[in-house]
């Protein structure tokens, strides 16, 4: 069963710090990999997309990285600001043609003063 | 641009009520699709559409009906409601299936 699994389930930052966040997939095959920010009450709103042969991509502070071989992604935040508080959800696509995407349960990241 | 509008954006039904959930995108998009988020879990999808006139079966489909009559437009119905329901519904469409998806704001529904 194709699973996207995230880490941490949620975490609390001071505003103008960095964070990580992880994503590990079993999706297969692969297509790309997808970051999207949720904020309370709003739909997903996409931040980065790559496929299988990038490594790194970047959003403004948003910077995601792709490892194909172990099937990890994390999405980097710099400089945190008060209005990336927001749930950060990695999605999987398995290939050309396939409609179902693979989402992940996000992550809830609450940056504060 | 509107991008993609659901209609409602609440609502509250009886067990046993049936309702038709609204979905409009103006990016000319063929692809749309609709999901259901539930606190702890991944958005799982529904149903979705390759074009007009065309329809399919998602991860769970089971007590929900769809429609794409026009292109622009994805209707999600409930024929007879249940708490199990309750949920966030989200409709999207995208230019092919492995593009970038636009979703819209969503529609929460409280199944009593």
């Amino acid at each position: 069963k194709n699973q996207v699994e995230q880490s941490p389930q949620s975490l609390i930052i001071l505003e103008g710090k960095n964070c990580t966040l992880q994503c590990n997939y079993t999706v297969s095959p692969f297509s790309n990999l997808r970051w999207y920010k949720q904020d309370t009450g709003r739909g997903p709103v996409s931040l980065t997309i790559m496929t299988f042969s990038e490594n790194t991509k970047s959003n403004g502070r948003y910077t995601a990285t792709l490892d194909a071989d172990t099937k990890q992604s994390s999405l980097h935040i710099t400089a945190s600001q008060l209005s990336d508080s927001a749930s950060y959800i990695c999605v999987v696509s398995a290939g050309l043609g396939d409609y179902k995407l693979s989402f992940g349960a996000g992550t809830t990241v609450t940056v504060r003063a | 641009n509107a991008g993609v509008t659901q209609t409602p954006k609440f609502r509250v039904l009886k067990t046993g009520q049936s309702m038709t959930l609204l979905c409009a995108q103006d990016m000319n998009h063929e692809y749309m699709y609709w999901y259901r988020q539930d606190p702890g879990m991944g958005l799982r999808l529904i149903h979705y559409s390759v074009g007009e006139g065309t329809t399919a079966k998602g991860e769970v489909p089971d007590g929900y009906n769809v429609s794409r009559l026009k292109k622009q437009n994805f209707l999600l119905g409930l024929e007879s409601a249940a708490p199990s329901q309750t949920s966030v519904y989200f409709c999207a469409s995208s230019v092919r299936p492995n593009t970038e998806a636009f979703f819209g704001q969503g529609t929460r529904l409280t199944v009593v």
